[in-house]
């Protein structure tokens, strides 16, 4: 069965520094999509970014950068220079493409604090 | 505005009782899906539906009960079956399979039980 682990239950940080968020995923699908999303105190969910499991290149979206590597099956997420409205919980999310199962599974979410 | 609007945003159920959490959405979307959120463990699938008229369990759906009678509404019944209710409830909903297409988000149901 699929699995999505984000190790860090909680991350503070001072605004400006660089903070890196792990996902870690498991899946016997060799066709996959990994996302991430942001929820702030409000309680939606925004999401911030979808990769295939074909496309293994970084991508980069302002101050927001994603580094996909199927060798160590992780995504992990990085946000240069933070601020404080990037305080938020964030969370990982698997969906395979073969097995039926046409949902999300996501893993159980990083807040991330950043102190003015 | 399109988008997905949950209601209401708290509700407290007595023990015993049944609720339903309604979740309506005017994207002309297919798909919908109800996830339960509690501290620490993120969000979890109760159900799922990828058209009306039909639905499937997800990893806890045991204690809940939804339908699908309308593309644009989908509500989750928290039965008395449900052993510890008290949590977060989020409904998405997806244009087409959601691997491929964002899933959009409700503001959620805070459900306590008193």
């Amino acid at each position: 069965a699929q699995k999505v682990t984000q190790a860090q239950t909680e991350i503070s940080v001072v605004e400006k520094e660089d903070v890196t968020l792990d996902c870690v995923y498991e899946t016997r699908d060799t066709t996959y999509y990994l996302f991430w999303y942001k929820q702030p105190p409000s309680g939606e969910l925004v999401f911030l970014i979808r990769r295939n499991s074909f496309d293994e290149q970084n991508e980069i979206s302002g101050r927001y950068s994603w580094n996909f590597q199927k060798s160590t099956s992780s995504f992990n997420f990085t946000i240069t220079a933070s601020q404080v409205v990037d305080s938020a919980v964030y969370f990982c999310a698997l969906s395979e493409t073969y097995t039926g199962r046409r949902a999300l599974t996501f893993g159980s979410g990083t807040r991330l604090q950043v102190q003015p | 505005d399109g988008g997905i609007t949950q209601s209401p945003k708290y509700l407290f159920r007595k023990e015993g009782q049944n609720v339903t959490l309604s979740c309506e959405q005017n994207l002309n979307h297919d798909a919908m899906y109800w996830y339960r959120q509690d501290p620490g463990q993120g969000l979890r699938l109760i159900y799922y539906s990828q058209i009306v008229n039909d639905f499937q369990k997800g990893d806890i759906a045991e204690g809940y009960s939804v339908s699908r009678e309308k593309k644009e509404s989908f509500p989750l019944t928290v039965t008395s079956a449900q052993k510890n209710p008290t949590a977060f409830y989020l409904c998405a909903s997806s244009p087409d399979r959601v691997e491929t297409t964002e899933a959009f988000f409700g503001q959620g149901t805070r459900l306590t039980v008193v």
